[in-house]
């Protein structure tokens, strides 16, 4: 149980274009997700948090015109990297929160999406 | 401010034991995890620990004392597959996840 996918798992764009990843909870319902950054041999950075039905929390310095999340139901969220740039290019990884299990506010992450943006 | 402290680097024998330990400073707690996760992978959960005490899951254990502001994670009977970095992170008052910055484990044959 508690599996989360995440769609596409690389993505090549651009400089200047748009780019939409997915983040699915597959068997569970999450009311609330989260978005990560990692860049290379560092430590995950939460962009922001994403609540179903409202509008998401951003972290200091994200700019959630750029970053757009969109958490429509209990099992989908989406992040678009709007008018993305090289300094964008990342690893960026959803989770999404199960609170019906034993072990209480676990998060459980997707498998990531590398973007590369060109 | 918030703090989660843990080594940046770790080397072990494959077949041995080894023991990552984790403190933190945080507004609140709420619990303590700990992730795995391999190189171009997303972490993966290992363990939840929010009272005192050693919780074992086959050859990972992972123990809490919230009065030290300390946790570990053990790892018995080291595999090659366990290369990988190892994630403490602290949920605090608000039901936000404190990372730390993840300890690099090597394992040598």
């Amino acid at each position: 149980g508690a599996v989360v996918s995440q769609h596409p798992s690389w993505v090549i764009c651009k400089s200047g274009t748009s780019v939409k990843i997915e983040c699915r909870s597959l068997d569970f319902q999450a009311t609330t997700m989260f978005w990560y950054r990692q860049f290379p041999k560092q430590s995950l950075m939460l962009m922001a948090t994403s609540n179903e039905g409202s509008k998401a929390t951003y972290e200091q310095g994200v700019e959630k015109d750029k970053f757009l999340i969109n958490h429509a139901s209990l099992t989908l969220s989406t992040l678009t990297v709007t008018s993305a740039h090289p300094e964008d290019s990342s690893f960026y990884i959803c989770s999404a929160r199960d609170v019906g299990t034993g072990e209480a506010d676990t998060q459980y992450f997707g498998p990531g999406t590398r973007l590369t943006v060109l | 401010g918030q703090n989660i402290d843990q080594p940046t680097e770790m080397t072990a024998t494959e077949g041995a034991i080894v023991q990552i330990n984790c403190t933190y400073q945080t507004s609140g707690f709420n619990g303590l995890f700990w992730y795995q996760q391999h190189a171009g992978e997303a972490p993966t959960f290992l363990s939840y620990n929010v009272l005192d005490g050693l919780e074992e899951k086959g050859r990972f254990s992972s123990f809490l004392s919230r009065s030290k502001g300390y946790s570990y994670l053990l790892l018995k009977e080291l595999q090659m597959k366990d290369s990988a970095s190892y994630l403490c992170a602290v949920m605090d008052s608000n039901y936000q996840l404190i990372w730390g910055a993840g300890t690099k484990l090597i394992i040598k044959p």
